[in-house]
């Protein structure tokens, strides 16, 4: 049964910072995997999504990595903004991406 | 906007009562989702709709009951739920046939059972 971790869970940034959000999942064989942004309250926004077969994939300042062999993901956010401030979630995906598990989510602030 | 709505946004109901959630995807998908979205566990899928066949998590109680008459609606069916149902329930759609399969979501029907 796939398992997916994020750390931190929650993370207090002053405005301007590069920051680096962390998802680990425990069986490689992914459809893909996604990044999701969710405000308080709402539903999920699609952030980035990286096919299995993909390194990297790159939104504005966003930036997601995919090391399938290590069980790892990572997004990146460059120069922080109060606005960034939600819980960032990933999710991979098997079956032809029927299949969504989710991590448990980063809950970002971001200081002005 | 995403595409998919959902309604009611709030829903408030006794354990004896009986509730649909309604879920509609104006995206020309194939395939919808239920997710389900607890206070303290993480999101975690419920059920899924793709080509016509459904499929489903083991583990959600008869008490939840989907329904999807085509492509573009999904229901959920709700009857003598407990409070631990209590929770934010999140629909999505996506297009199976595309390179991506990327999934869309709704904004939710927070749900409350007293």
């Amino acid at each position: 049964k796939q398992e997916v971790t994020q750390i931190p869970a929650a993370l207090s940034v002053p405005e301007g910072e590069n920051l680096v959000l962390n998802c680990s999942f425990t069986d490689s064989a992914i459809y893909n995997l996604q990044w999701f942004r969710q405000d308080p309250g709402k539903g999920l926004t699609s952030l980035l999504l990286i096919q299995s077969s993909q390194r990297e994939q790159t939104s504005g300042r966003l930036n997601a990595s995919l090391d399938k062999s290590s069980g790892r993901s990572t997004l990146y956010i460059a120069a922080s903004q109060p606005g960034d401030s939600a819980t960032y979630l990933c999710a991979v995906a098997g079956n032809a991406g029927n299949m969504l598990t989710f991590g448990g989510g980063t809950r970002l602030m971001v200081k002005p | 906007e995403t595409g998919v709505t959902q309604t009611p946004r709030h829903l408030v109901m006794g354990m004896t009562n009986k509730k649909s959630l309604k879920c509609e995807q104006h995206l020309g998908h194939n395939a919808m989702y239920w997710y389900k979205q607890s206070a303290k566990k993480p999101l975690e899928l419920m059920f899924v709709y793709s080509l016509e066949e459904r499929v489903e998590n083991n583990s959600v109680p008869s008490r939840f009951s989907p329904e999807c008459p085509n492509s573009s609606h999904l229901f959920l069916h709700l009857h003598t739920l407990q409070p631990e149902d209590s929770a934010l329930y999140l629909c999505a759609s996506s297009q199976v046939s595309t390179l991506y399969n990327e999934q869309f979501f709704g904004p939710g029907t927070r749900l409350t059972v007293l």
